[in-house]
């Protein structure tokens, strides 16, 4: 079955640095999506994109993020200062169209922010 | 707004046992329901999902039923195996927000560990 894959699976950086997560979605699809799970909480909705534009993104989403299809294959989540709460495992999905339900998810990226 | 609990973790379990993992939602409208799986080392997996009340969802002998009355839908199976432990995610989509069907609200997991 096809993968979303992302890399890289850990990242340390300090705070105030900026990070960009990279994810390839499943080629064929047309939503891309970024979630994380901070240790011990809920998977969080970050953001989804279509079309080149973001179609929804949640409070957590806020100026410091921002995400981009910089070419045919990529989808890439910037953080441009991070914080230390930023610390969580960003996952990366994908699908391929609205009605359809199932993600695919990638096995994430584990940011460590010190 | 909307929510999912899920019963906390670690669950261990027995080869053969019988595994009952509880989720519960709060939510307007009519959600989809789903359980996705983490197995260690990769990203989740649609495991299972229901889109209306009485549904029952069912995938590799895990089902759960979408219960409107008590807005539950618990993850079962009669008799797990060393390859179902795993992290377990119950989910909801809110299809009256017009949104993208990938907008989920997850709850936190329970691991599940199966020992032989």
């Amino acid at each position: 079955e096809p993968e979303v894959t992302q890399t890289p699976s850990h990242q340390v950086t300090q705070m105030g640095q900026e990070v960009i997560l990279r994810c390839v979605p499943i080629s064929n699809h047309l939503y891309f999506y970024w979630y994380r799970q901070i240790l011990g909480q809920k998977v969080e909705f970050l953001v989804s994109f279509y079309n080149n534009e973001i179609s929804e993104k949640s409070e957590i989403f806020d100026d410091q993020f921002s995400v981009e299809r910089p070419d045919g294959s990529n989808f890439t989540l910037k953080i441009r200062s991070t914080k230390l709460e930023d610390s969580a495992m960003y996952f990366c999905a994908s699908n391929r169209a609205v009605l359809n339900e199932k993600l695919f998810f990638g096995s994430g990226t584990q940011l460590s922010v010190l | 707004g909307n929510s999912v609990t899920q019963m906390e973790g670690p669950v261990t379990l027995s080869e053969e046992a019988f595994l009952t993992i509880n989720c519960t939602y709060t939510a307007t409208g009519y959600p989809s329901l789903f359980w996705y799986v983490q197995y260690p080392g990769e990203g989740l997996q649609l495991l299972l999902k229901a889109t209306k009340a009485d549904d029952k969802g069912s995938n590799k002998g895990f089902e759960a039923t979408y219960r409107k009355e008590t807005t539950s839908f618990h993850l079962e199976k009669g008799s797990v195996q060393v390859s179902d432990s795993a992290v377990y995610f119950c989910a909801l989509s809110d299809q009256l927000r017009g949104g993208s069907q990938g907008n989920l609200i997850f709850g936190k997991g329970t691991k599940l560990s199966v020992k032989p």
